[in-house]
Formats: structure tokens, C-alpha cells, sequence
């Protein structure tokens, strides 16, 4: 069974600054997805970011940059000129190439961007 | 855009009672999944259906059943309503066939509350 780590259960950041965060995963598959979500305070969860395993390119979306390690099976989301909007629980998730779409979901880390 | 509707925000039961969790997308998509979020647990998978009348069990499938009569709707069961079953409930649906880098498109969330 696959795993989702997130080690860092919250971080702040101050608005304008970057910040990375964290997310390692463990699978036995050689062609998987990996995602990064973005749930705002009471609002709904939305997709930030995705990158297929089989793409050595970082994917980037904007403010958001991956920094992909295939190898040591990592997979950070940096931020960019932080914003207060930013502000929010990130999820890592994690997609087999054969799981019928299932997502393994990370705990989660809460990133709370100050003015 | 796609929009996923769950039949409510905010929802208290008690104990013993049977919980309906309505979920509604309007995209046409094949699979749709109900998660739970717990805080410090993420979201952990309860079931999905990948077609009408198909239904598998996910990671905490105790305590619950699905029903998937249209392909637009799935709804989520608890059978006999339990104080532990106190959590935030999420729908998401994505698209099914070879497109399995699909995000997940999630509803706002149901927040119950079992007293």
C-alpha cells in the first residue's frame, strides 16, 4: 500500500516570502501521479498542482513550482511572493497508474501567510 | 467549471439514526469518491464507485454503504449513526477511462455531527 508523508503539520510565512513544503511518499509502482491540493479555511478543496512520475520536468502553475526527486521519492511544492490568500491546509495525494483513480491523501499542512 | 453539490453544509443526528450524505456533479464523470477528514488524519477514503450500481470499499469502509442509481448522484449511508462518526464528509468525482491524471473535483464539504 502506498504512503503519503507530510512532515511538517504546520508553517508560517511572511507575505512575499517562499516557502517550501514538504512531501515524501513510499510505492512499489513505476508510473503514478502525484498532486497537491489546497484547501482555503471553510471553503472548498481545489487542485494546485500535478505531476506525472514518468516527466523528469518540474511541474510549475504560476506562484506554485514542484521540485520532483523520482529517486528518493519526494515531491515539494514551493511557494512564491507568498500571498495572504495562500493562506490554507495543503494536501500532497498520491495516484497509482492502476488504482482506478484512487487517492492516498497526506495529513496535511497548514500554512498560514502574514501580513 | 465543474460543480459538485452536497446536499448540506452543516448536519446533527443522533445516535442510532440513519444519515443520508447526498453528492450531485454535473460533468458527466465516471468515478465518484466520499471521503472523511479528520484533523491530523487528512482525508481518508471511505468509497468510491466508478460506474452506476458499481461500488468498492476504501480504506474505512466500517459503518457505512454507498448507492450510486444515476451516474450524476452518489450518496453516502451511515446505517446506525455513531458519536465516532463525528467528522467533515467530502464528495469528489473526476473522469474515468485512460484520462487517470485527472484531479478530483470536490463539494464543499458536509460537517456532521452525531450527538
Amino acid at each position: 500500500a502506498q504512503t503519503v508523508t507530510q512532515s511538517q503539520p504546520e508553517m508560517s510565512v511572511q507575505e512575499a516570502e517562499t516557502v517550501t513544503l514538504s512531501c515524501t511518499y513510499d510505492t512499489s509502482e513505476s508510473n503514478y501521479y502525484l498532486f497537491w491540493y489546497k484547501q482555503p479555511p471553510s471553503r472548498q478543496m481545489i487542485l494546485v498542482i500535478r505531476q506525472e512520475a514518468y516527466k523528469q520536468q518540474n511541474a510549475t502553475e504560476n506562484r506554485f513550482s514542484v521540485n520532483f526527486q523520482k529517486a528518493a521519492k519526494s515531491f515539494s511544492l514551493k511557494i512564491s511572493d507568498s500571498q495572504l490568500g495562500d493562506t490554507a491546509m495543503y494536501f500532497c495525494a498520491f495516484m497509482g497508474g492502476g488504482s482506478n483513480y484512487k487517492l492516498t491523501f497526506g495529513k496535511g499542512t497548514l500554512l498560514t501567510v502574514n501580513p | 467549471d465543474v460543480k459538485v453539490t452536497q446536499s448540506s453544509r452543516y448536519l446533527v443526528k443522533r445516535t442510532g439514526e440513519k444519515v443520508f450524505l447526498e453528492c450531485v456533479q454535473d460533468m458527466d464523470h465516471e468515478n465518484m469518491f466520499w471521503y472523511r477528514q479528520d484533523p491530523g488524519l487528512g482525508l481518508r477514503l471511505i468509497y468510491f464507485s466508478y460506474d452506476v450500481k458499481m461500488k468498492e470499499k476504501g480504506d474505512i469502509p466500517e459503518g457505512y454503504s454507498v448507492s450510486r442509481e444515476k451516474k450524476e448522484r452518489f450518496s453516502l449511508i451511515l446505517e446506525s449513526a455513531s458519536t465516532n462518526q463525528t467528522s467533515m464528509y467530502l464528495c469528489a468525482s473526476t473522469l474515468g477511462g485512460v484520462l487517470s491524471n485527472q484531479p478530483q473535483h470536490f463539494g464543499d464539504g458536509t460537517r456532521l455531527s452525531i450527538l
